[in-house]
């Protein structure tokens, strides 16, 4: 079945630096899903992405899908203390949403 | 906003026990499911629910599990004799349609004795 590797597992920035992670398939995958997991929260759906080459912006958040549709990346420009949590890229195949392993973002003051 | 709800928001129950984990879908929702996220880990797929039938489980989901929609609004996770390793927290979505935006409830943890 489809499988997301996620990287990195964690990542320590300042307050203000920018971040990215990053989302890899092995197989042309159909969409790819962006969700937001915050300490001891919910997964928050953030974007979904289908076309090859697709790039959405929102606000501080850009989202990239490969133009192969086996890639995908998040970016977070000057990151502030609310951007603090878990970044799971996932594929809603059918009936079920399969989630990476995450990235779990920590902002230094 | 319409949200998923979830009750209770924690459950401790000794190893062996059955325990139900409740959930309120979103009204016009007809899609529903349970997820799992054991500690520090990723979010697994356990069921998918809909038109008062399972539409897709998961190898996590064995005959220790069963799901019930029991009246017009509720979504039940029933777990009829429960292991130290279901000790997770238990989140349940739903969505309009399949394959549209999955909306998370804010999950049950679960731990086990």
């Amino acid at each position: 079945g489809q499988q997301v590797m996620q990287i990195p597992q964690y990542q320590h920035v300042q307050e203000g630096e920018d971040f990215t992670t990053y989302c890899n398939s092995s197989t042309t995958l159909s969409n790819i899903q962006w969700y937001k997991q915050r300490p001891g929260g919910h997964p928050v759906f953030l974007i979904q992405l289908v076309k090859s080459g697709e790039v959405k912006k929102q606000k501080r958040l850009t989202f990239q899908f490969g133009e192969a549709k086996k890639n995908s990346s998040l970016h977070i420009t000057a990151t502030q203390t609310t951007d603090v949590g878990t970044y799971f890229c996932a594929v809603n195949r059918d009936d079920k949403i399969i989630f990476g392993k995450g990235t779990r973002l920590h902002i230094l003051p | 906003e319409p949200e998923v709800t979830q009750t209770p928001s924690h459950q401790v129950t000794q190893m062996g026990q059955e325990v139900i984990l409740r959930c309120v879908p979103i009204s016009n929702h007809l899609y529903f499911y349970w997820y799992r996220q054991i500690l520090g880990q990723k979010v697994e797929f356990l069921v998918s629910f809909y038109n008062n039938e399972i539409s897709e489980k998961s190898e996590i989901f064995d005959d220790q599990f069963s799901v019930e929609r029991p009246d017009g609004s509720n979504f039940t996770l029933k777990i009829r004799s429960t292991k130290l390793e279901d000790s997770a927290m238990y989140f349940c979505a739903s969505s309009v349609l399949a394959r549209e935006t999955q909306y998370f409830g804010p999950g049950t943890r679960l731990l086990v004795l």
